[in-house]
């Protein structure tokens, strides 16, 4: 099993739609969350972090934890072209910083 | 703030061979991260530096290491190279002094191509 599942996508959306991109994880005791975006062939770059259980809003984002159920999301509102790119889901389990990443979801928003 | 930098950004190599990759971190960061990332697996945990003491380290063979220097500056060696090793190389930092769960900034990366 691996550490952190994303669903590979593509998941494409309209223009102006919200886009809801989902991650597991399968240690129960991870402790910190991250979302980082990719653009191809580009390195990633950090969107949010969530540490707690509930919802972080930051602009158009906000990333969902459920630790109980070891999920964590991210909502884009207000999709964008620009916003087409892949998704990565990172978990650290405490352990300094050593970091675990998802396979990612490519994200395609249509106009 | 300068961000992270690596060097150099393209390499190719033919098997056997060994490579060195540089990264320094943002100024003031003390923790240096390497990764390395290829289609098949995703974005996989080389290994983690801080104070030129390696602190983490992921599941790759003893070809795959690195070093940290007093002023922070990284870099990783791959020896004998295999067809297997071409990916992308990240390099991150962040500040260090927490205990777990910093926010890492990439590097642009390092891509080799081994022949």
């Amino acid at each position: 099993q691996k550490e952190v599942e994303q669903n590979s996508g593509p998941l494409s959306v309209p223009e102006g739609a919200i886009a809801s991109l989902n991650c597991t994880y399968s240690d129960r005791g991870s402790q910190s969350f991250f979302w980082y975006r990719q653009y191809s062939g580009k390195s990633p770059e950090l969107i949010m972090s969530i540490y707690s259980n509930g919802d972080k809003e930051d602009g158009r984002f906000t990333a969902q934890l459920n630790k109980a159920s070891q999920y964590v999301s991210l909502l884009i509102r207000d999709s964008q072209p620009s916003d087409s790119a892949t998704y990565l889901c990172a978990v650290n389990k405490d352990n300094f910083n050593k970091f675990y990443f998802g396979s990612g979801t490519k994200l395609n928003v249509k106009p | 703030k300068a961000g992270v930098t690596q060097t150099p950004r393209y390499l190719i190599k033919t098997r056997g061979q060994q490579v060195t990759l540089s990264c320094s971190p943002i100024s003031g960061h003390r923790s240096v991260s390497w990764y390395q990332q290829t289609p098949g697996q995703g974005l996989q945990f080389l290994f983690e530096y801080f104070s030129e003491t390696q602190r983490n380290k992921g599941n790759f063979p003893g070809r795959f290491s690195g070093r940290q220097f007093s002023n922070s500056r990284s870099e990783m060696n791959v020896s004998t190279l295999e067809l297997g090793d071409s990916a992308l190389y990240l390099c991150a930092s962040s500040p260090g002094w927490g205990a777990s769960g910093e926010t890492q900034y990439f590097g642009p990366g390092t891509r080799l191509l081994v022949l």
